[in-house]
Order: C-alpha cells, then sequence, then structure tokens
C-alpha cells in the first residue's frame, strides 16, 4: 500500500543554518505530496503541496520539490530561525482516491536554538 | 480566516466509557475526515465523510467507532466503549474537495483512557 518515510528526528540546528528534512514515498499512479507543520500546542498547518512531478512547493522560505524518479519531496529551508521550531510531516494524497485521504509519515521533530 | 474548530481540546474517561469529540468544520466545505496519533506515532486517517454518509474508513475505524453530521455544521466521533488503546490525539479535518485539495485541519482533541 502506500506509505510515506520521514528522516528520524530530532533535528537540533542553530539559527540561520540550512535545513533538510528528507521524504520519500512510495505509491502508483501519481499522488499529490504535501508537507504539514504543527507548532507547539496548535494544529496541523498546510506549508506547501505539489500536485505533479517537477513542481516546486514554497511557502514562508520553506521549497519541496517533486521528484518522481527517487520519490522524494525533501523539504529545505536556507536560512532557519527559533520561530520555525515544530514537528514537520510529509503527506500523500492519492489521485485514484476520490475521497482525498492523507497518508502520513512519522513527523520529524526540528529544534532551533538561538 | 476560517477555521476548524474540535472541542473538548483534553477529555479524560474511563475504560468502557462512550465519547464523543465535536468538530466544527469550514462552512463551504464538503469533505470531513477524523484522524489520530498516538503518542509517538504516525498520524494515522480513520474515516472520511461525504454527503452525509462515510466515503472511506480505515482497518482501525471499527464497530466501536461512529460519526454523525447531525445539524449541518457539527462533525462528530464518537467511540462507544473506550479502550486504554484509544488514547490518542484526535484530529478532524475539512477540505472544499477531495482531489489534489487541501485539508485543513483542527488544533486536536486529546483523549485519555483510564
Amino acid at each position: 500500500g502506500d506509505s510515506v518515510t520521514q528522516m528520524e528526528g530530532p533535528v537540533t540546528l542553530s539559527e540561520e543554518a540550512f535545513l533538510t528534512i528528507n521524504c520519500t514515498y512510495t505509491a502508483t499512479g501519481y499522488p499529490s505530496l504535501f508537507w504539514y507543520v504543527q507548532y507547539p500546542g496548535e494544529g496541523l498547518q498546510l506549508l506547501l503541496k505539489a500536485t505533479k512531478a517537477d513542481d516546486k512547493g514554497s511557502n514562508k522560505g520553506f521549497e519541496a520539490t517533486y521528484r518522481k524518479e527517487t520519490t522524494s519531496f525533501h523539504l529545505e529551508k536556507g536560512s532557519v530561525q527559533v520561530s520555525d521550531s515544530a514537528v514537520y510531516f510529509c503527506a500523500l494524497s492519492h489521485g485514484s482516491s476520490n475521497t482525498g485521504k492523507l497518508i502520513f509519515g512519522q513527523g520529524t521533530t526540528l529544534q532551533v536554538k538561538p | 480566516e476560517p477555521e476548524v474548530t474540535q472541542t473538548p481540546s483534553h477529555q479524560v474517561t474511563q475504560m468502557g466509557q462512550e465519547v464523543i469529540l465535536r468538530c466544527v468544520p469550514i462552512s463551504n466545505h464538503l469533505y470531513f475526515y477524523w484522524y489520530r496519533q498516538i503518542l509517538g506515532q504516525k498520524v494515522e486517517f480513520l474515516v472520511s465523510f461525504y454527503n452525509n454518509e462515510i466515503s472511506e474508513k480505515s482497518e482501525i475505524f471499527d464497530d466501536q467507532f461512529s460519526v454523525e453530521r447531525p445539524d449541518g455544521s457539527n462533525f462528530t466521533l464518537k467511540i462507544r466503549s473506550t479502550k486504554l488503546e484509544d488514547s490518542a490525539m484526535y484530529f478532524c479535518a475539512s477540505s472544499p474537495g477531495f482531489q489534489r485539495a487541501e485539508a485543513f485541519f483542527g488544533q486536536g482533541t486529546r483523549l485519555t483512557v483510564v
């Protein structure tokens, strides 16, 4: 079945460091791919998405490129801030599903230190 | 900005008791979902709901679970006879469509079964 695998956390970085959180997926066909973020005490918020191969999603300085050849959707940011500390979830929604359900990775905790 | 709201934020219940988790989705959305996250594990899909009926459910969503949209605004998840292993964060989400559309999540209800 469809699945999403993220790199193990926690990831601890200093402010202004470069961030990469790896995400790979297994799915048939052409899923849509998402990154959601959960700040402490809050719900899941969509950070960015990509709906077809080679699309790049971007938001708030974060970006991720849909790579079908490597079945990956790695999240990157050039210079992290303390306020980026959160849990990041990679997810897919299968295009053949008629319900739009999301399949999530296990989440990666990011801690940014000043 | 419209948002999905969930109540209560935290519920403690005794094993074997019934609980109802409540959600108010975004008003013009058509698709509604429940997900859960057991502490330290992935966010898991439970059920999707469209046009006043279940459109898809996971194997987790057994006979002890039910969903309802009783009045056109609320969307509820009922657990008939809670078990210790039902302790988790439960997220409600809604979406305007199912193909490549963003799902908006509530802040979650933390259910603790004792």
